[in-house]
């Protein structure tokens, strides 16, 4: 199965920063790959499908890139709200898998 | 408005059988893939079954094959996931999310607010 790898596990940034959250497969995803966000006792929450794709209702500060193997979810400029967990998952070869996600913490 | 609402979870000894429920709501429930997702504590996400848009299609994690078993009613829009033979390591919270397309392999685009298993002597 595909091994994600997220890096960092950890990014300590202020409101107002740009955050660049890397996922990096183990071998190529095509571009079937996802990103979540996880708040403390939430369920996940979808932000961005097929590697650039924003979800339903996900602000435009939230962008996706990259294809084959190397990710990057973007967020342009941080609010309070976007301090989380966040994942990538790929559906380019089954099992779908999850990497180990990057807490995103407030500085 | 989608709506997916998690139930059946609880305090469970070790080869004991459980039954997760999801009911759906706000969308057109045999048109998409349903799935099921657990998080053990404190650890991230891992994919633990599929079921298609007529539920004629199944697919499962190895490390649940065999035990679990996943199943929908699309007159009730409800799925369900059949556990037996409960492990320790089957500690998690389970959430149930709406896939993408009627097939497997979409994103999870909605998903429920989670059920706590425990499974523990």
């Amino acid at each position: 199965e595909i091994v994600l790898t997220q890096s960092p596990a950890t990014l300590s940034l202020s409101p107002g920063e740009r955050a660049t959250l890397s996922c990096r497969a183990s071998q190529s995803v095509r571009n079937f790959l996802a990103w979540y966000q996880q708040k403390p006792g939430q369920a996940p929450r979808l932000l961005i499908y097929d590697a650039s794709n924003r979800a339903t209702g996900i602000p435009p500060r939230f962008s996706g890139s990259g294809s084959g193997t190397d990710f990057t979810l973007t967020i342009s400029s941080l609010e309070p709200e976007d301090f989380a967990v966040y994942y990538c998952q790929q559906r380019g070869t089954w099992p779908p898998t999850f990497g180990q996600g990057t807490k995103l913490e407030i500085k | 408005e989608v709506q997916l609402l998690d139930s059946g979870g609880g305090l469970i000894q070790p080869g004991e059988s459980l039954r997760l429920s999801c009911a759906a709501s706000g969308f057109i429930f045999n048109n998409f893939a349903m799935n099921w997702v657990r998080q053990a504590p404190g650890k991230g996400l891992e994919w633990v079954s599929s079921l298609s848009g007529s539920g004629a299609n199944t697919d499962y994690a190895d490390s649940v094959k065999g035990r679990f078993t996943i199943s929908r009613d699309n007159s009730k829009n409800t799925l369900s996931l059949q556990m037996n033979s409960l492990r320790a390591e089957d500690t998690a919270v389970y959430y149930c999310a709406k896939g993408t397309q009627w097939l497997r392999g979409g994103a999870f685009d909605y998903w429920g607010q989670g059920t706590l298993v425990t499974v523990s002597s």
